[in-house]
């Protein structure tokens, strides 16, 4: 079974710092990663995937099959990125059915 | 763009009674999803249709049912609201082309007294 770990419910930094939220996955074959992210009073959006190797407002992630890892990460911080992310997982090819992480809120202060 | 779009922002509700949750696509996509959305606890599947009249069960379907009997409108019903089916409800889609990214809802929050 598929499964992502979001270990940090909450994560607070002050603007300017870097970030790093982490995710770990289990799974056994070749598998997608996404990062989501949810504004406050918006809808939750796609941020970046894997496959795409691309920095989306300034993030980053990096999948490490070795640690079965999919860390999000970011130089330095903005306040308007505080926000609700989540990891998500899904097989590559076959069925589609994305397994989410329990996500993590971050806050960045003034 | 993509527009999925979620009938019910708000909904009150008292137990036992029984709750409809619309989901409507412009965008032709053949898979759509129903998640819950509880702090602490992510976004969990309840159930998803990869065409229509078709269904198969996320991780926590019980109390839950759905229907599509059209491509662009995926329903899910609550046959009888209880307290603990209050939460947030997103519903979500993406094309048969497994290009991975999902398409969500604003969402509807739903309270049960």
């Amino acid at each position: 079974a598929q499964r992502v770990t979001q270990p940090e419910k909450l994560l607070s930094v002050f603007k300017g710092a870097p970030v790093e939220l982490k995710c770990n996955y289990s799974y056994s074959g070749s598998p997608e990663l996404f990062w989501y992210v949810q504004y406050s009073r918006q809808r939750l959006q796609l941020l970046l995937r894997h496959i795409s190797r691309e920095s989306i407002k300034g993030f980053t992630a990096d999948l490490n099959k070795g640690e079965t890892s999919f860390h999000l990460k970011k130089p330095f911080a903005q306040e308007e990125d505080s926000a609700m992310y989540y990891c998500a997982l899904s097989k590559s090819g076959g069925s589609y059915i994305p397994t989410f992480g329990r996500g993590t809120s971050l806050i960045v202060h003034p | 763009d993509v527009k999925v779009t979620q009938s019910s922002r708000y909904l009150v509700k008292r137990t036992g009674e029984k709750v409809f949750l619309e989901c409507v696509q412009d965008m032709d996509h053949e898979n759509m999803f129903w998640y819950r959305q509880d702090p602490g606890l992510g976004l969990r599947l309840i159930y998803f249709s990869y065409d229509v009249k078709m269904k198969e069960k996320g991780d926590i379907p019980e109390g839950y049912s759905v229907s599509r009997e059209k491509k662009e409108r995926f329903s899910l019903i609550l046959e009888s609201a209880s307290t603990n089916q209050t939460s947030m409800y997103l519903c979500a889609t993406t094309s048969g082309m497994n290009t991975g990214e999902l398409f969500f809802g604003e969402g509807s929050r739903l309270t049960v007294l």
